[in-house]
């Protein structure tokens, strides 16, 4: 069974910065592209960023680009996100979610974490 | 960047009821276009990817169409586990786009 557990959110002030972690469980790991999803209170799904199998690629939204860096290390089945310059927009519950292509990335959201909540306020 | 719009924004529909939400892109996507259910405390759940294809495990109740730019998600005898936001995403191309969202609720 697929398991993504998020972690490493909380309150943090203006212009802080924060690192979030995704375990996964469950598939070949290092087989598959890793996203970020992000949902503010209130508000619909925003795409945050990806990153591929190997680590080589990434893509960001452009309202996160030069701020958030993702990252991942397949051995220890593990995806990051760090967070740097946090505005209170940036408050959100933040997803980890498994691309739905083996290899290839399909930009597709197959299975998802329950969320880690970053909350960004002075 | 690809923009995505959905509507209707909201709907109301009983239970048994068919219902049909539109998506559309701003450039033609072909058939990159996914669909996904999102409940309040809960993750969204993949429903229809590629346009059209049933998420293995998700009821053959819902189904999707179209191509280019128009798209559709029909769900069809309405059952109350249903009410439920609907999220349209295109998978063409980074930066990856979400549609705003329809609320489904009961009638």
């Amino acid at each position: 069974e697929v398991q993504l557990v998020e972690s490493g959110g909380g309150v943090v002030q203006p212009g802080g910065s924060l690192r979030l972690s995704c375990a996964a469980s469950g598939f070949s790991f290092d087989d598959y592209a890793m996203h970020w999803v992000r949902q503010a209170p209130g508000k619909g799904l925003e795409w945050v960023s990806l990153i591929s199998w190997d680590g080589d690629s990434s893509h960001y939204a452009v309202s996160v680009k030069g701020r958030f860096t993702i990252s991942r290390d397949n051995r220890k089945n593990s995806l990051y996100l760090q967070i740097n310059s946090l505005r209170p927009e940036d408050t959100a519950l933040y997803y980890c979610a498994k691309d739905m292509g083996r290899g290839s990335a399909w930009y597709s959201f197959d299975h998802w974490g329950p969320g880690t909540l970053v909350t960004v306020t002075s | 960047d690809i923009q995505m719009t959905q509507s209707p924004s909201s709907l109301s529909a009983s239970v048994g009821d068919r219902v049909t939400i539109t998506c559309r892109a701003s450039q033609s996507i072909t058939t990159y276009l996914n669909w996904y259910q999102k409940k309040p405390g809960k993750a969204p759940d993949l429903l229809i990817y590629a346009a059209s294809s049933l998420q293995s495990g998700v009821t053959s109740r819902f189904s999707g169409s179209g191509s280019g730019t128009d798209f559709t998600l029909t769900i069809s005898n309405l059952q109350p586990e249903d009410f439920a936001t609907y999220y349209c995403q295109q998978s063409y191309t980074a930066p990856l786009t979400f549609g705003p969202g329809t609320r489904l609720d009961i009638k």
